[in-house]
């Protein structure tokens, strides 16, 4: 059980490439989301999934896509890499996502350190 | 507009004191989570809390809300090294939606 694994751990992009960083859960999670983490500013919601086919926007979805093809994969997809968009990626899932108790809280990817030059 | 405030963001701690974290936020929600992160790590569920009056404890952690005043407290109790890590809070709300404090640093000095 390997739980939320994020791929790859570390990357530098240049201005206006684009990449998708990866995300997998064998939890059978219905909800995923990803998170980017900026110093002093705690994580902020970028997409999520409540379901395969499934996806909204979060916090700050701009300049990120996503799609949810099948329950255990989220993959994140920046179209053209800004600096802006340096940060740190978490991928996150949770269960029992519109049944109450979620005593568990989400369970987190061990991260994406994305470098935009 | 949901805003969570942590407070302090940064707290450096003699072992063996007590001390708590505060959290406020803005609109109501369903849930309240604690968080812990260590440096270049990922983060770590601590606490839940579900309702009015929840009190969790872990070791030399113990988690309360107050959902009439928008309040989660972390409380810290004869802290050690051990404890030194950045500690989050999170409120969801609408089921989907999770916003995190700031954050507070924690260091736990000799």
């Amino acid at each position: 059980n390997a739980g939320v694994t994020q791929t790859p751990k570390f990357q530098v992009l240049k201005t206006g490439q684009s990449m998708t960083l990866q995300c997998a859960q064998d939890m059978n999670h219905e909800y995923m989301s990803w998170y980017r983490q900026d110093p002093g500013m705690g994580l902020r919601l970028i997409h999520y999934s409540v379901g395969a086919g499934i996806t909204d926007q979060g916090e700050v979805p701009n300049g990120y896509n996503v799609s949810r093809s099948t329950t255990e994969d989220f993959p994140l997809r920046l179209l053209s890499a800004a600096p802006s968009q340096t940060s740190v990626y978490f991928c996150a899932s949770s269960s029992q996502m519109n049944t109450g108790e979620r005593d568990y809280g989400y369970t987190f990817g061990s991260g994406t350190r994305l470098t935009v030059v | 507009e949901l805003k969570v405030e942590q407070n302090p963001l940064f707290l450096s701690m003699q072992e063996g004191k007590n001390y708590t974290i505060y959290c406020n936020y803005s609109t109501t929600s369903d849930r309240l989570y604690w968080y812990r992160q260590d440096p270049g790590k990922s983060l770590e569920s601590l606490f839940v809390l579900l309702s009015n009056g929840a009190v969790k404890q872990e070791g030399r952690l113990m988690a309360s809300l107050d959902t009439k005043a928008r309040l989660s407290t972390l409380h810290i109790t004869a802290a050690v090294h051990d404890l030194s890590a950045t500690y989050f809070c999170a409120v969801e709300y609408n089921n989907n939606d999770m916003r995190f404090g700031a954050g507070t640093r924690l260091t736990v000095k000799p």
